[in-house]
């Protein structure tokens, strides 16, 4: 398997705009979490899934968040307007029922200018 | 998920045993110690987890304390490549949710 699979890897958007970042779990992982990371705040879940259905979005900072799993394969981080204060790093990650492993993707690193 | 607090940076020589320390001394009964590590602009790794037995495994060795209010995660042989953040979280059983604090910077010294 491929891991998990973030896309885009860099992002450059201007403020306002709307940014969708995308994510593939490991085939089979029924858990997907979203993280934001930033030098001042460190790893912070925003939301995360299970079973395509949404546990717990506590983290989402606002409404300008948000988050699908359309399906077992595939899952959106979208920011619409995109302020400056949303650059970071953007992790997703992923995990089997039974499994104590959460595995990572590399990341998406997100400047708003 | 009980708090864990764990120093801000540890410096290790390279080729020495770098021990890192966790205290979590509200752990409850059901709750494991898992610890990840990241290096520089990757994603988080699994490194290993318990309940209160020392484990082991390619990677590194946990040593949990008896009352379980503490443990330490040991590297045997330190090379540079394990300079990275080191998190030590605690989470219960079936619980999925997995929440990194701010974690012990590690730098291996050559």
């Amino acid at each position: 398997d491929a891991g998990v699979i973030q896309s885009p890897r860099h992002e450059v958007t201007e403020m306002g705009q709307e940014v969708t970042l995308r994510c593939k779990p490991i085939s089979g992982h029924n858990s997907l979490f979203w993280y934001r990371q930033t030098m001042m705040r460190g790893l912070e879940l925003l939301i995360y899934f299970n079973n395509n259905v949404p546990i717990d979005d506590s983290g989402m900072p606002e409404d300008r968040f948000s988050a699908k799993m359309p399906n077992a394969s595939f899952s959106t981080l979208k920011i619409q307007p995109s302020e400056p204060r949303d650059s970071a790093v953007y992790f997703c990650a992923s995990i089997d029922r039974g499994n104590t492993e959460a595995f990572f993707g590399q990341g998406t690193r997100l400047t708003v200018v | 998920d009980a708090k864990t607090t764990q120093p801000t940076s540890m410096d290790c020589a390279e080729g020495r045993a770098a021990n890192l320390p966790c205290n979590h001394s509200t752990i409850s009964g059901n709750e494991y110690v898992y610890w990840y590590r990241q290096i520089h602009s990757q994603g988080p790794q699994y490194i290993i987890h318990g309940l209160k037995n020392n484990e082991t495994n390619e990677m590194a060795s946990l040593i949990i304390t008896e009352d379980r209010k503490s443990s330490t995660l040991i590297l045997p042989h330190a090379t540079l490549r394990d300079t990275a953040v080191y998190y030590c979280i605690v989470r219960s059983f079936g619980n999925e949710k997995l929440t990194f604090g701010t974690g012990t910077r590690l730098t291996i010294i050559p």
